[in-house]
């Protein structure tokens, strides 16, 4: 079974400051990977996706991921985070053969200036 | 705006009471999925549906009811719910129901008294 584990529930990070959120992964199959992020009163928005080729995934709003199999894990970076990149952060996988998404547990980035 | 629209954005309702949730997509998809989102909880996939068929029941009460009748178009209708259904739903689509992104829509905000 697919599983998503976001082991930081809560990152505060001051303003222009980097940011990484960790993800892991366990699945015993090929996997795509996916962030996305839910602002306040929102719902989830797409930030960036892994499915093959390159491991380093750039996404919208200056983040970037990577793949790392061996580790199996999509950890979330920003070489210099904004106010208003307060949010909830969700990593999700589906796996080879299903089209469900299976979310971690969220990581709430707190950007404080 | 991410081509996903959800109405009511906040419902309050008793639990006698029969209400519907909507969703529709602009996309051109042809999935569409109810999720429901509590606090302290990860995203719980609810229903799927895949050209109007319902392809997916996640073990969810029947006292939620979904309702597919074109691709553009998903209700979830609620009755007899309980304080615990209280909770953020959110709907998603996609091009079809293979791993392709999801993009949600803003989400309803039910609370159960």
């Amino acid at each position: 079974a697919q599983s998503v584990t976001q082991l930081d529930s809560q990152v505060p990070v001051f303003e222009e400051a980097p940011v990484e959120l960790r993800c892991n992964y366990s699945s015993s199959v090929s996997v795509y990977l996916f962030w996305y992020v839910q602002y306040p009163n929102q719902g989830l928005q797409l930030l960036l996706k892994y499915l093959s080729g390159s491991t380093l995934v750039k996404g919208i709003n200056g983040f970037e991921a990577e793949f790392n199999k061996s580790q199996t894990s999509f950890h979330l970076r920003k070489p210099s985070v904004h106010i208003s990149d307060t949010a909830e952060y969700f990593c999700a996988v589906s796996g080879d053969s299903s089209y469900k998404l299976i979310f971690g547990s969220g990581t709430r980035l707190l950007v404080r200036p | 705006e991410t081509g996903v629209t959800q109405t009511p954005r906040h419902l309050v309702m008793g639990m006698t009471n029969k209400k519907s949730l909507k969703c529709e997509q602009h996309l051109g998809h042809n999935a569409m999925y109810w999720y429901k989102q509590s606090a302290k909880k990860p995203l719980e996939l609810m229903f799927v549906y895949n050209f109007k068929e319902q392809t997916e029941n996640n073990s969810v009460p029947s006292r939620f009811s979904p309702e597919c009748p074109n691709s553009s178009h998903l209700f979830l209708h609620l009755h007899t719910l309980q304080p615990e259904d209280s909770a953020l739903y959110l709907c998603a689509s996609s091009r079809d129901n293979s791993r392709d992104s999801q993009f949600f829509g803003p989400g309803t905000r039910l609370t159960v008294l």
